[in-house]
């Protein structure tokens, strides 16, 4: 069963401060990852989705994949206060299935 | 105007009641989702769908059974509700790209609380 772990579990930055948010995963068989953010009380909406080794950016937003290592991040450039949100990655356990799995979370609190 | 609703968004259920939690989506995606989020868990999926009169299992399947009648609908069934299933219940639905399972869309959460 693919095991996503998110880190930090929370995060403070100010506003205007770079946000570094990062996932692993336990296997090697993820054909597509992506971050959603959560504002509280809320559904969840797609930021950004990443297909192959790189970067990827849209926006403010910018992802980073690692396959080897099996590591994805996010990167938040100038963080405003409304980026305040729970941020989760997520990615289809595989090719041969529409299976979707997300990381436990990281909550971010971006201060004026 | 939101394309994944869900209903009640709010329920309080009786242990051994059963409980229904449905979800319609205007997108016209195969897949559709859910998942439920609790804290130190994140979203775990208990049942997902590929079509209608399809159901599969997820991660947490026990206790719930799901039922996609239709491409637009697709319901969780409980039938009967145990204190530990009291949680924040999303669907979502999703399409099939060139063969890469494409982003989820999201209702807003149904909130469950088991007495």
């Amino acid at each position: 069963q693919q095991k996503v772990q998110q880190s930090p579990e929370s995060l403070t930055v100010s506003e205007g401060a770079m946000a570094s948010l990062n996932c692993t995963f336990s296997d090697g068989t993820s054909d597509n990852f992506r971050w959603y953010r959560q504002h509280s009380g809320k559904g969840l909406e797609v930021l950004v989705s990443i297909f192959s080794d790189g970067e990827k950016e849209e926006g403010r937003f910018t992802a980073h994949l690692n396959r080897a290592s099996l590591h994805v991040s996010l990167h938040i450039r100038e963080p405003q206060p409304s980026d305040s949100a729970v941020y989760l990655c997520a990615m289809s356990v595989s090719s041969n299935t529409d299976k979707v799995v997300f990381g436990t979370g990281t909550r971010l609190q971006v201060s004026p | 105007e939101a394309a994944v609703t869900q209903s009640p968004r709010n329920k309080v259920a009786v242990t051994g009641g059963k409980v229904t939690l449905s979800c319609n989506q205007t997108n016209n995606h195969n897949n559709m989702y859910w998942y439920r989020q609790d804290t130190g868990h994140g979203l775990r999926l208990i049942h997902y769908s590929y079509g209608a009169g399809s159901t599969e299992k997820g991660d947490i399947p026990d206790g719930y059974k799901a039922s996609r009648p239709s491409q637009e609908n697709f319901s969780l069934i409980l039938e009967l509700a145990t204190p530990s299933q009291t949680s924040v219940y999303f669907c979502a639905s999703g399409a099939q790209l060139g063969g890469l399972t494409g982003q989820l869309y999201f209702g807003e959460g149904s909130k469950l609380t088991v007495l």
